[in-house]
């Protein structure tokens, strides 16, 4: 157990619908991170934040959002959903927001999207 | 257009034997490179990491080689345990960045 939580663990919803993914990071960590790992790719960075403020951007798609509140969970936000946009979602999360071995990701178990 | 590679998309071993895991990579701008390691239903977790100012960093029985020049990386598991099969990524982050590119996966099996 990573200490990441990841709300729902499935999710199944219809195109053109509008869906919100939680993630509460691990106590003690101001940083979070969101992956989409679709069928046979990688994990796909889509953004980070770090304190309640948005720190880098991946790929994020416009129809997709996301914020970190107060309380330092988060939310990642999907709408007008499309069949590709079916994917395992990720979060992790860091003490500071590096990344790196001293200061290492801690991912989810993913919540699972199928859009149909 | 895919800046982190893995090409190998499956790997079986014997156990007690070497595994060898291959990642490459296209941009030259990476200063730091990870291994995790993914079980079925779960999150990755970090395995070991890499500075681009190293070539080589090793813990326990993992070991990451850098060979900047060629643009490459590799993970060394010896001895190889049946507990190690998972699906292993390789990952970099653009320096100046906090952003992570990560390859595509290699699927090891260790044979009992």
């Amino acid at each position: 157990d990573s200490g990441v939580t990841q709300t729902p663990k499935h999710l199944i919803t219809a195109t053109g619908q509008r869906v919100t993914l939680r993630c509460s990071p691990r106590s003690g960590d101001l940083s979070v991170y969101w992956y989409q790992q679709s069928l046979d790719q990688g994990l796909q960075f889509l953004i980070q934040y770090y304190n309640g403020e948005e720190r880098a951007k991946g790929n994020i798609l416009e129809r997709f959002s996301a914020q970190q509140f107060p309380d330092l969970h988060s939310e990642l936000n999907l709408s007008s959903l499309e069949l590709g946009d079916s994917a395992l979602y990720f979060c992790a999360s860091s003490v500071h927001g590096r990344g790196t071995a001293t200061d290492t990701q801690y991912f989810g178990p993913g919540t699972r999207l199928t859009v149909l | 257009d895919q800046q982190v590679k893995q090409n190998s998309p499956s790997l079986s071993v014997q156990e007690g034997r070497i595994s060898i895991l291959n990642c490459d990579y296209t941009n030259s701008m990476f200063d730091y490179f990870l291994w995790y390691k993914k079980y079925p239903a779960e999150g990755p977790t970090f395995l070991i990491s890499i500075s681009s100012i190293k070539d080589k960093n090793e813990d326990g029985r993992f070991t990451v080689f850098l060979n900047k020049s060629a643009k490459h990386l590799s993970l060394h598991i010896v001895p190889s345990q049946p507990g190690d099969s998972a699906v292993y990524f390789c990952a970099a982050r653009e320096s100046g960045t906090y952003k992570y590119i990560f390859g595509t996966g290699t699927r090891l099996k260790v044979l009992a």
